[in-house]
């Protein structure tokens, strides 16, 4: 049963960087049939696309966050990660990771449970 | 940029059906996936590419897609299906992921 988890600081202070790493147990992070996404949400409201990379390190970015943002894919340790700097109040979220299916369809199949960033002094 | 707009709420008396939509410029000719969030939990995928429902997700939840607007439907709703409800697509022209606004059902 594959399985995801994302670790990393639950604080932040404004205008540095916020750094998450999601771990992938259960299968094989190189699988050619999926890119591994980040998604986040605000409190109280709704899902927000930042990004996704294949595991060769192809990356799409939601272009709004496209400046700031980097995610990263390390296949030996099967993981993936992402950055974003300059962070401010409007970017504390329950930041998940998702697997990206990318074939026919490009959904988000397996995610993890989340983890609550505060960006905040 | 292409909008995804569904309704804030919906609600349903207990073992009705409820339809909740998701909007958008020809939606009909793209491939919509529907996720189910309940307080506190990672959202779950219940539906994908207009009309298929993942392993485990009852035969009561269905979907369609066409003109514009995409149809999550759930039959004989239940008490435990009371969550928010969120569509998305990939644009192709812009490589995004885009989701609705959400739509929170509530079972009366």
């Amino acid at each position: 049963q594959l399985q995801l988890q994302e670790s990393g600081p639950g604080l932040v202070r404004p205008s540095e960087t916020l750094s998450l790493t999601c771990t992938v147990s259960g299968g094989p992070i190189a699988d050619s049939s999926y890119f591994w996404g980040w998604i986040r949400q605000s409190p109280g409201k709704g899902l927000e696309w930042i990004g996704s990379i294949y595991y060769s390190g192809s990356t799409h970015y939601n272009l709004s966050l496209k400046s700031r943002v980097t995610i990263s894919v390390d296949t030996s340790s099967n993981l993936f990660s992402l950055k974003l700097t300059s962070v401010t109040a409007a970017d504390t979220a329950v930041y998940f990771c998702a697997r990206h299916y990318f074939r026919d369809g490009y959904y988000f199949d397996i995610w993890g449970q989340g983890t609550l960033v505060t960006v905040s002094s | 940029s292409y909008d995804l707009t569904q309704p804030l709420s919906v609600s349903v008396a207990l073992g009705q059906t409820a339809r909740i939509t998701c909007g958008g410029p020809d939606i009909g000719t793209r491939n919509v996936h529907w996720y189910q969030q309940k307080p506190g939990q990672a959202p779950l995928l219940v539906f994908y590419r207009d009309s298929n429902r993942p392993s485990g997700i009852p035969e009561r939840f269905s979907g369609s897609n066409t003109g514009n607007t995409a149809t999550l439907t759930i039959s004989r709703a239940q008490a435990g299906d009371e969550a928010d409800y969120y569509c998305q697509i990939w644009d192709r022209d812009s490589s995004t992921a885009l989701f609705g606004g959400g739509t929170k059902l509530t079972v009366l």
